[in-house]
């Protein structure tokens, strides 16, 4: 079945930019979101990409889609700390269903 | 107006107690679902409606019994639950939930701890 995979941890300093990975196995996939869980929380949607895109810009998020490589990238410009928080990668599979990723921790540095 | 509301957002139980989670959503979609989170996990696809017939069950045990009683609403009744069921439960809509591409959007959750 798919599959999707991201590292568990990133850690960036205040003010830079971070970058979480993630790669997915179904190239059927259409669909690739991305979401955002604070502590306690429910999950936010972030933004998502259509498959027939390269890249999405949305203020201080920049998505980039290699669909040769199943490889999906979300981008935060100016790092703040409340942009602490785990964000997932997700894409979708058979009707009604998404596939998570394991979710990236990122943590902010002063 | 993309908000999912659940309630209660915390909900302790023993065993042996029967307890109803409730999710609402007015942007007028008409597939309604429900996660389970576990702690430092990704939320696992519990049930789907679609147009308020359920769509999707993912082998979840009899002590959950999901129920929609009109597009708007969704519930999970809970009897008789073990201590390993302790999570957060998660509930989200879609437009139609006929395709993979409907985009889903979640609710804050209920913590729930069984005792």
């Amino acid at each position: 079945g798919e599959d999707v995979e991201q590292s568990l941890f990133l850690s960036v300093r205040e003010g830079d930019s971070s970058v979480i990975n993630c790669t997915y196995t179904d190239s059927s996939s259409t669909y690739l979101y991305w979401y955002k869980q604070e502590p306690g929380a429910g999950l936010q949607l972030l933004t998502y990409i259509f498959s027939n895109m390269d890249m999405k810009q949305d203020q201080r998020l920049t998505v980039l889609l290699n669909k040769k490589d199943k490889h999906l990238s979300l981008r935060i410009a100016d790092t703040q700390t409340g942009d602490s928080a785990i964000y997932f990668c997700a894409v979708d599979s058979s009707a009604s269903k998404i596939i998570f990723g394991s979710g990236t921790r990122l943590s902010i540095r002063p | 107006d993309t908000e999912v509301t659940q309630t209660p957002k915390h909900l302790v139980m023993g065993m042996t107690n029967k307890k109803s989670l409730k999710c609402e959503q007015h942007m007028g979609h008409r597939a309604m679902y429900w996660y389970k989170q576990k702690a430092k996990k990704p939320p696992e696809l519990m049930f789907v409606y679609s147009y308020e017939k359920l769509s999707i069950n993912e082998s979840v045990p009899s002590r959950f019994s999901p129920e929609c009683p009109n597009s708007s609403l969704l519930n999970l009744h809970l009897h008789a639950l073990q201590p390993e069921d302790s999570a957060l439960y998660l509930c989200a809509s879609s437009q139609t939930g006929t395709s993979g591409t409907d985009t889903q959007y979640f609710g804050p959750g209920t913590r729930l701890t069984v005792l």
